[in-house]
């Protein structure tokens, strides 16, 4: 079946970049996404790349996508203190409009001074 | 920005009463969805809604749930007798049709 995974923990320092991983297994997937949560939050959308693109940058965020690999990251440049939260990758199929997101378990991104 | 608002933010409830999460999609979307997290875990999939019908449920979504949408703006996930295991945090989320899903901030329910 469908299944998307992520490394469980990331910690950086402070004004370096982050880079968070995620693999998923469906080939046909049309749409992946990076959604962030803090604590107590929900989930906020943060950028979504189409699968026949390889890369989207917005502001500090870059997405690249291997379709061969089934590999998707989230480059955050210049980390800040306020992007400590959960990132999780989603995928989802096209099914006339109403898809249904299969999420990765997040990965809890730490930023230190 | 519009936003997807759920409402209450946490629900206590006792084991085997009836329970009704609340949720307001954005306006002019017409796809909703259902989500719950278990704490500690991945957030799965319930079931999505369109055209005042249920167009995908996973297996999770058994008869105790069910979903509604009452009036124009409201959207409204259903347990009728909540188990233990049903202590969750619930999102609702929103989409044109086209990508992607807008998200409320969820509904902390606990079971005693």
């Amino acid at each position: 079946g469908e299944d998307v995974e992520q490394s469980l923990f990331l910690s950086v320092r402070e004004g370096d970049s982050s880079v968070i991983n995620c693999t998923y297994t469906d080939s046909s997937s049309t749409y992946l996404y990076w959604y962030k949560q803090e604590p107590g939050a929900g989930l906020q959308l943060l950028t979504y790349i189409f699968s026949n693109m390889d890369m989207k940058q917005d502001q500090r965020l870059t997405v690249l996508l291997n379709k061969k690999d089934k590999h998707l990251s989230l480059r955050i440049a210049d980390t800040q203190t306020g992007d400590s939260a959960i990132y999780f990758c989603a995928e989802s199929g096209f099914s006339g409009g109403y898809n249904k997101l299969i999420f990765g378990a997040g990965t809890r991104l730490a930023v230190h001074p | 920005e519009p936003e997807v608002t759920q409402t209450p933010s946490h629900q206590v409830t006792q084991m085997g009463q009836e329970v009704i999460l609340r949720c307001v999609p954005i306006s002019n979307h017409l796809y909703f969805y259902w989500y719950r997290q278990i704490l500690g875990q991945k957030v799965e999939f319930l079931v999505s809604f369109y055209n005042n019908e249920i167009s995908e449920k996973s297996e999770i979504f058994d008869d105790q749930f069910s979903v509604e949408r009452p009036d124009g703006s409201n959207f409204t996930l259903k347990i009728r007798s909540t188990k233990l295991e049903d202590s969750a945090m619930y999102f609702c989320a929103s989409s044109t049709g086209g990508q992607p899903q807008h998200f409320g901030d969820g509904t902390r329910l606990s079971i005693l």
